[in-house]
């Protein structure tokens, strides 16, 4: 079946420090890739996504790029801010057949401190 | 309002108590989803609906019964919880099943 494993946290950074989170994937085929954000108390917002292989997706300074020779949809920032702190899935879809479900990641938890 | 709206943001129930969850979205997606969130564990799968039809139920324990009305709205009923029920229930949306989910903000349950 379909697995997404992403690196285990918590991550904890200083303000404008260079983020990356790894996020590896099992699927057959070509899945869609995906991050999101969970703010603190709140429920996960679509940050980026890619659904072709050498796609990039790129959203608020954050950058993946979707890497199917080595299976990979490794989340980076260049310069991360206190407002960044949350925690981050790594997810895909499948779809076609009865894999059409989002499978998640078990998350990331980031800090930046000041 | 646009997006995924959950109502409410918090609850708190007692083990014989019945409420409801509630969840809008204002999309036009034809998917709805419910998600259990724990601490420390995965994001969890409950029920899925395409076209206000279930297509897929988790395992869930029948204490937990959802109802789809239409394609804009989800509900979640709770009945005789046990504490380790406690947990952030989220809801999402998505244009047709395999799409990517847009998610409500979630309704923190705390069962006593």
């Amino acid at each position: 079946g379909n697995s997404v494993t992403q690196m285990e946290g918590p991550v904890t950074l200083s303000e404008e420090a260079f983020l990356t989170i790894n996020c590896t994937y099992t699927a057959t085929g070509y899945p869609s890739l995906f991050w999101y954000v969970q703010y603190p108390g709140e429920g996960l917002q679509l940050l980026l996504k890619a659904t072709k292989a050498d796609d990039k997706g790129s959203n608020k300074g954050f950058e993946a790029t979707y890497r199917k020779e080595t299976t990979s949809f490794h989340l980076e920032k260049g310069s991360v801010q206190v407002s960044d702190s949350a925690v981050y899935f790594c997810a895909l879809i499948k779809s076609g057949g009865s894999n059409y479900k989002l499978t998640f990641g078990k998350g990331t938890l980031l800090t930046v401190n000041p | 309002e646009t997006g995924v709206t959950q109502t409410p943001r918090h609850l708190v129930m007692g083990m014989t108590n019945k409420k409801s969850l509630k969840c809008e979205q204002h999309l036009g997606h034809n998917a709805m989803y419910w998600y259990k969130q724990s601490a420390k564990k995965p994001l969890e799968l409950m029920f899925v609906y395409s076209l206000e039809e279930r297509v897929e139920n988790n395992s869930v324990p029948s204490r937990f019964s959802p109802e789809c009305p239409n394609s804009s709205h989800l509900f979640l009923h709770l009945h005789t919880l046990q504490p380790e029920d406690s947990a952030l229930y989220l809801c999402a949306s998505s244009q047709d099943i395999g799409n990517e989910a847009f998610f409500g903000q979630g309704t923190r349950l705390t069962v006593v």
